[in-house]
């Protein structure tokens, strides 16, 4: 069983609509991650979080807006999304410094209609 | 800029039979972290084994080996005896020290193994 918990594991929402990813780690790790993943892709990064503080946006367009309220929850919050932004969603966390592994979740797939 | 390839973009093979997954990658830098990753269809990245770019030693784990050659900017996986249980995509990555926990995935080889 993966140690990082994403919720929901599949999502459907309309353009207009505004929902929000989930993703809870009880690692003590101190920095996460949100990637997103389009079919037989790699991921790409979008947020890192260290120590609660966003250190890395990829230039995502700002429908898209991450929260860390604490060290284990990451959340990314979907406003006015485009059906081009269907896809899997994976948060990952890593204990500290740089080149730890990265722990995945089992990923939010989203489809936007 | 770095840069990592997995020109196999599909392998099929019989249960039991071996396969060897490539991964070449790019960087100028010469400390840097290889990964590789597995992502059954369940979705989650799972860790397998991570080499720093000073330690060239192969390792064996179970089934599992990993050759890391710098003189070809090579760090391949074989499996020994595939199962049923190995299809998946497997990823590698490249890591750049002080590239703030950057990884640079390469596009992926589904392998599937059949009975």
């Amino acid at each position: 069983d993966t140690e990082v918990t994403q919720t929901p594991k599949h999502l459907v929402m309309g353009m207009t609509n505004k929902k929000s990813l989930k993703c809870e780690q009880h690692m003590g790790h101190r920095a996460m991650y949100w990637y997103k993943q389009k079919a037989k892709k790699p991921p790409e990064l979008m947020f890192v979080y260290s120590y609660e503080k966003l250190s890395i946006n990829e230039s995502v367009p700002s429908r898209f807006s991450p929260e860390c309220p604490n060290s284990s929850l990451l959340n990314l919050h979907l406003h006015a999304l485009q059906p081009e932004d269907s896809a899997l969603y994976l948060c990952a966390s890593r204990l500290r410094g740089n080149t730890g592994e990265l722990f995945f979740g089992e990923g939010s797939r989203l489809t936007v209609l | 800029a770095q840069k990592v390839t997995q020109a196999q973009t599909e392998i099929s093979v019989v249960e039991k039979e071996d396969v060897t997954l490539d991964c070449v990658y790019e960087t100028r830098d010469t400390t840097y972290y290889l990964f590789w990753y597995k992502q059954p269809p369940s979705g989650e990245l799972v860790f397998l084994i991570r080499r720093n770019s000073f330690d060239e030693q192969n390792e064996i784990s179970g089934r599992y080996s990993w050759n890391f050659q710098k003189s070809t900017s090579s760090f391949n996986f074989t499996i020994t005896a595939s199962q049923v249980v190995d299809s998946a995509v497997y990823f590698c990555a490249l890591h750049l020290t002080g590239t703030a926990s950057k990884l640079t995935f390469g596009t992926g080889t589904r392998l599937q193994v059949t009975l």
